[in-house]
C-alpha cells in the first residue's frame, strides 16, 4: 500500500516565478492538507481540500492556491514567489475532512533565489 | 486561536534511558485531539501517538507514552528505553474535534518542535 507521495523532491526557483507542487494521497483517503515548514520551525497549515473544494484556509496570501482532482490527488500553486517562500512543503492525507489521522508525505523542498 | 508550545528546543538522552518531552497548549474547546509526530532528518513526518481529549486514560504505543493533564493543558511524551533511531525532531500538535463546532476541525496546529539527540 503506497503512502503519501509528493513531487518533485527538490525545486529551485527565482523570485517572481510560479511553482506547482503535487501530492498523491494514501489509498482510501479523500482529504488533502498542505503545510509549509520553514527551517527549524513547526509546520504551518496552508489549506485543506475535500471533494475538490478548498474547505479551510490558514493565514496565507492568495498567491497560494490549490486544486484537488477527482482521484483525490492535489496540487499546490504559488505565484510571484518571494524569498520567504523557501521552505519544506508537506502534504498530508486523511479521511473524513481531516478528522481521521493525517499521514504525511516526504515533502518538497522549495528554494527561492 | 489555539496555540501549542514546546519549551524545550533541544533534549538529549543516553541510549536505553528514559526521556520526557514537554508540550502545553491553549484552547477553550472541550473536543480536541493531541498528537506527537516525529520528523527524522529524512523529513518524513511520522505519527508517534495520539490522544483524544475525552479519554482520561493516557495513550501508550510500545515504548512511547503520554502524560495528558487536561486541566493543566499539558501533554508530555515519555520515551522509554531510548534507541538511536529515536533521534529526530518531535512535534506536538493539536486538532479541534468535529463536535467543537464550525468547520475548521481538520487542521493541525503544531508546536515549534524539540530536537532529540540519543547518545550511544
Amino acid at each position: 500500500d503506497a503512502g503519501v507521495t509528493q513531487s518533485p523532491t527538490h525545486l529551485i526557483k527565482t523570485r517572481g516565478q510560479q511553482v506547482t507542487l503535487r501530492c498523491s494521497p494514501k489509498s482510501g483517503h479523500d482529504t488533502v492538507s498542505w503545510y509549509q515548514q520553514a527551517l527549524g520551525q513547526g509546520p504551518q497549515f496552508i489549506f485543506q481540500y475535500y471533494e475538490e473544494e478548498e474547505r479551510q484556509r490558514g493565514n496565507f496570501p492568495d498567491r497560494f492556491s490549490g486544486h484537488q482532482f477527482p482521484n483525490y490527488s492535489s496540487e499546490l500553486n504559488v505565484n510571484a514567489l518571494l524569498l520567504g517562500d523557501s521552505a519544506l512543503y508537506l502534504c498530508a492525507s486523511s479521511k473524513d475532512r481531516g478528522q481521521d489521522t493525517q499521514y504525511f508525505g516526504p515533502g518538497t523542498r522549495l528554494t527561492v533565489l | 486561536a489555539q496555540t501549542v508550545t514546546q519549551s524545550q528546543p533541544e533534549m538529549s538522552v543516553q541510549e536505553a534511558e528514559t526521556v520526557t518531552l514537554s508540550c502545553t497548549y491553549d484552547t477553550s474547546e472541550s473536543d480536541y485531539y493531541l498528537f506527537w509526530y516525529k520528523q527524522p532528518p529524512s523529513r518524513q513526518m511520522i505519527l508517534v501517538i495520539r490522544q483524544e481529549a475525552y479519554k482520561q486514560q493516557n495513550a501508550t504505543e510500545n515504548r512511547f507514552s503520554v502524560n495528558f493533564q487536561k486541566a493543566a493543558k499539558s501533554f508530555s511524551l515519555k520515551i522509554s528505553d531510548s534507541q538511536l533511531g529515536d533521534a529526530a525532531m518531535y512535534f506536538c500538535a493539536y486538532r479541534r474535534g468535529r463536535n467543537a463546532g464550525g468547520t475548521s476541525y481538520g487542521k493541525l496546529t503544531f508546536g515549534q518542535g524539540t530536537i532529540l539527540t540519543v547518545h550511544p
